[in-house]
C-alpha cells in the first residue's frame, strides 16, 4: 500500500544512546517532514525537507540531524538521548508542500527515554 | 508568528449530538487552513481542508468554514457517532517558507452510546 512508513513502532532507549527512526515514503513527495507529539502541545516540527539533497530546521532541532539522499527516505538520528526526547515521533509527507493535498503521516514512532 | 488555538478538550458528547471545536489562527500572509484527525493508535488523517477566504472544506460530515475576518476555523458535524472518538488538530500551513504545518495543541473528543 502507498503510504509513509515508519520504524520502529516502539523503542526504549537509554540516556546517552544514538539511534535513527526510518522514515521512507513510496509517492515520489518531494516534502518530507519530522513532528514529535507531547500531551498537549500538538504536533511540534523538528526538521523538514523540500528534495533530496536539501534540509533545514524547523521549531525543535536540538538534539536531531537529518539527512535526504535519496527522494524515498528521511531518517531522523538522535545524537544523544536524553529524557526529554521521550515522544511520539511522527514522519510526515506531501506533493506539494501540503497547501492542497495536505500531508500523509506515518503511523508513529514511540520512543521512550530511560 | 503564526499560531493556532483550539478549545481544550476533552470534549464529551452523547451519539446524534451536534459537534463545535473551536479554531482560532494567527498569521501573516494567507495560509490554508485544515482539520486533521488521529484515531486511537495511529497518525495523523487529513480530514478536510481550505485554501482561501469563505472555502468551505468537507468530509464525511464534518464541515469547517475559513472566516478570515474572525480568523477562524470552527469545526462542525450536525450528528456525531461513536467512530468519531478521536483526537482533532487545527493547522495552517505556513506560507513563509516551504508551507510548514503549525499545529494546535489538538481537542479529544470522546462519543458515548
Amino acid at each position: 500500500n502507498a503510504g509513509v512508513t515508519q520504524t520502529p513502532k516502539f523503542q526504549v532507549l537509554k540516556t546517552g544512546q544514538s539511534m535513527t527512526l526510518q522514515c521512507a515514503q513510496d509517492m515520489n513527495h518531494e516534502y518530507m517532514s519530522w513532528y514529535r507529539q507531547d500531551p498537549g502541545m500538538g504536533l511540534r516540527l523538528i526538521h523538514y525537507s523540500v528534495g533530496a539533497g536539501i534540509t533545514d530546521q524547523g521549531e525543535v532541532p536540538n538534539g536531531y540531524n537529518v539527512s535526504r539522499s535519496t527522494t524515498e527516505d528521511f531518517p531522523l538520528r538522535l545524537l544523544s538521548a536524553a529524557p526529554s526526547q521521550t515522544s511520539v515521533y511522527f514522519c510526515a509527507s506531501s506533493q506539494d508542500r501540503g497547501q492542497s493535498y495536505g500531508y500523509t503521516f506515518g503511523s508513529g514512532t514511540r520512543l521512550t527515554v530511560v | 508568528g503564526n499560531s493556532v488555538t483550539q478549545m481544550e478538550g476533552p470534549v464529551t458528547l452523547s451519539e446524534e449530538a451536534f459537534l463545535t471545536i473551536n479554531c482560532t489562527y494567527t498569521a501573516t500572509g494567507y495560509p490554508s487552513l485544515f482539520w486533521y484527525v488521529q484515531y486511537p493508535g495511529e497518525g495523523l488523517q487529513l480530514l478536510l481542508k481550505a485554501t482561501k477566504a469563505d472555502d468551505k472544506g468537507s468530509n464525511k460530515g464534518f464541515e469547517a468554514t475559513y472566516r478570515k475576518e474572525t480568523t477562524s476555523f470552527h469545526l462542525e458535524k450536525g450528528s456525531v457517532q461513536v467512530s468519531d472518538s478521536a483526537v482533532y488538530f487545527c493547522a495552517l500551513s505556513d506560507p513563509r517558507g516551504y508551507n510548514k504545518l503549525i499545529f494546535g495543541a489538538g481537542t479529544r473528543l470522546a462519543v458515548h452510546p
